[in-house]
């Protein structure tokens, strides 16, 4: 069965410095990888999404990740933080029903 | 704005009560999944439709229960409600199920408090 597991429930960065979320999957198929954000208060939001197309994937507000089979991983970067990524980042995998499993979620604080 | 409405925003009421949760898909989609979201076990799916019908059924309670309507609206009906299931409801939709990647755009979701 398909699951995600997030490193890292809290991560807190300096405004500008590198953000990196961690996330690993576990899948007996070639998986299907998303990062949703959610704001406080509101729903989520797709950041980016893996699809075999290509394994270094752009998503929205400057984010991307890199697929690495061998690594069994998605991690989620941004090169500088804006005080706007504070949210609550989620890595989801697609299960056999198209149902999104996700991790636990990791909350990004950014200190200015 | 995903395009996904959900009513209402809020809603609080007390154990042994039944609720029930309204979404509006986006326009064009015809796949309405249910998901919740507690603090004990994260986001969890519930259930997904596809244009009328029941597709896949996750770790959804049999005191809970949801259809989709001929118009693609879906009603998450809660019933025999407990302090436990308080928790944030979210419905999100796609234009179909077969393609794994496809795309869920998420509503934001009803807070439910049951006291």
């Amino acid at each position: 069965a398909q699951s995600v597991t997030q490193l890292g429930s809290h991560v807190s960065v300096s405004e500008g410095a590198l953000v990196l979320l961690r996330c690993n999957y576990s899948s007996s198929v070639p998986p299907y990888l998303f990062w949703y954000v959610q704001y406080p208060n509101q729903g989520l939001q797709l950041l980016l999404k893996y699809t075999s197309a290509a394994t270094l994937v752009k998503g929205i507000n400057g984010f991307e990740a890199e697929f690495k089979k061998s690594e069994t991983s998605f991690h989620l970067t941004k090169p500088s933080a804006h005080m706007s990524d504070a949210a609550e980042y989620f890595c989801a995998v697609s299960g056999n029903n198209n149902d999104m499993r996700f991790g636990a979620g990791t909350r990004l604080t950014v200190k200015p | 704005d995903s395009g996904v409405t959900q009513t209402p925003k809020h809603l609080i009421t007390a154990t042994g009560q039944r609720v029930t949760l309204r979404c509006s898909p986006r326009s064009g989609d015809l796949s309405v999944y249910w998901y919740q979201q507690s603090l004990d076990q994260g986001l969890q799916f519930l259930i997904q439709y596809y244009n009328g019908e029941e597709r896949a059924k996750g770790n959804i309670l049999e005191r809970f229960s949801a259809q989709q309507f001929p118009d693609l609206h879906s009603e998450l009906n809660l019933s025999s409600l407990e302090l436990g299931d308080s928790a944030l409801y979210f419905c999100a939709s796609s234009v179909g199920y077969r393609e794994p990647a496809e795309t869920q755009y998420f509503g934001p979701g009803t807070r439910l408090l049951v006291l």
